[in-house]
C-alpha cells in the first residue's frame, strides 16, 4: 500500500511549456508539503496545505501554483517552465497540525528536467 | 529558509565503525528530527526527539540534542553497507518543519 504517491516519476519538458504533478496520501493527514529538492541535495520547502487551505508559502515564483482539491489531494501546477526549475519535486504529508509527533511521510519524487 | 546545518557534508567509514553527524540551528524548535534519503529516493523518517528530551535512542540509532548550544547528533552504531545514504536534520516549530542541507553518509563494506 503505497502511502504517498506521486505522479509522474519522471517529467522531462522544453523551457516555457506548462506541466503539473499530483501527490495522493492515503493516510487520512491533514497536512501535505511541497518540496524541492536542487543538485545539491538541500531539501527547500515551497507549500504547505492543512484541510486545503495554504498555511505555507514560501517565495516561489508565482508561476508555481498549488491546488487542494481535498484533504488526500495537494497537486503542483507549473507555468512557463524554466531551466532553474529542473530539481526533483518531493511531496509529504504530516498528521493534524499541532500534533506531538509530527512526522512527515514522503512520496518517492517527480524529476523534473527542463530542456 | 534553511534552518538545520548539518556536518559533515560527507561521511565515509568502514562497516562495524560508529558514524556521527551533527545539526546546528538558529531558531526555536518544537522537536528536531532525523530523516534518512537513500539515492532517488524520498526521506524516510528515523527519529524525534522532543525540545525537553535530551536523548534518544532507537535500535543502532541515538540521538541528543542540546537546545542551550541549539544542536543535535545521530550516532548510527555498527554501521552497514545499507546504512550508505543521506541523512537530514529538519527543525520543527509550529508545524513548520525546515531541512538542512544533510549528510552524504558512505560506509564501505
Amino acid at each position: 500500500d503505497t502511502a504517498v504517491s506521486q505522479t509522474p516519476k519522471y517529467l522531462v519538458t522544453q523551457m516555457g511549456n506548462d506541466k503539473s504533478i499530483k501527490c495522493e496520501q492515503n493516510l487520512g493527514h491533514d497536512t501535505m508539503y511541497w518540496y524541492k529538492q536542487d543538485s545539491k541535495k538541500f531539501l527547500k520547502i515551497m507549500f504547505s496545505y492543512n484541510n486545503k487551505e495554504l498555511i505555507i508559502n514560501e517565495t516561489v515564483p508565482n508561476r508555481f501554483s498549488p491546488k487542494s482539491p481535498d484533504k488526500a489531494h495537494l497537486n503542483l501546477h507549473i507555468n512557463s517552465l524554466e531551466l532553474g526549475d529542473s530539481a526533483v519535486y518531493f511531496c509529504a504529508s504530516s498528521q493534524v497540525k499541532g500534533g506531538p509527533n509530527n512526522e512527515q511521510f514522503f512520496g518517492p519524487g517527480t524529476r523534473l528536467t527542463v530542456l | 529558509s534553511q534552518q538545520g546545518e548539518e556536518d559533515p557534508q560527507a561521511l565515509s567509514i568502514q562497516e562495524g565503525e560508529n558514524a556521527t553527524m551533527n545539526c546546528s540551528y538558529k531558531t526555536s524548535i518544537n522537536n528536531l528530527q532525523w530523516y534518512r534519503q537513500n539515492s532517488g529516493r524520498g526521506l524516510v523518517h528515523l527519529i524525534l526527539i522532543r525540545s525537553n528530551e535530551r536523548e534518544k535512542h532507537s535500535g543502532r540509532l541515538r540521538v541528543t540534542l542540546d537546545t542551550s548550544k541549539k544542536s543535535s547528533s545521530l550516532l548510527i552504531t555498527a554501521s552497514r553497507a545499507a546504512d550508505t545514504a543521506s541523512y537530514f536534520c529538519a527543525t520543527d516549530f509550529n508545524n513548520d518543519m525546515r531541512f538542512g542541507a544533510g549528510t552524504r553518509l558512505t560506509v564501505k563494506p
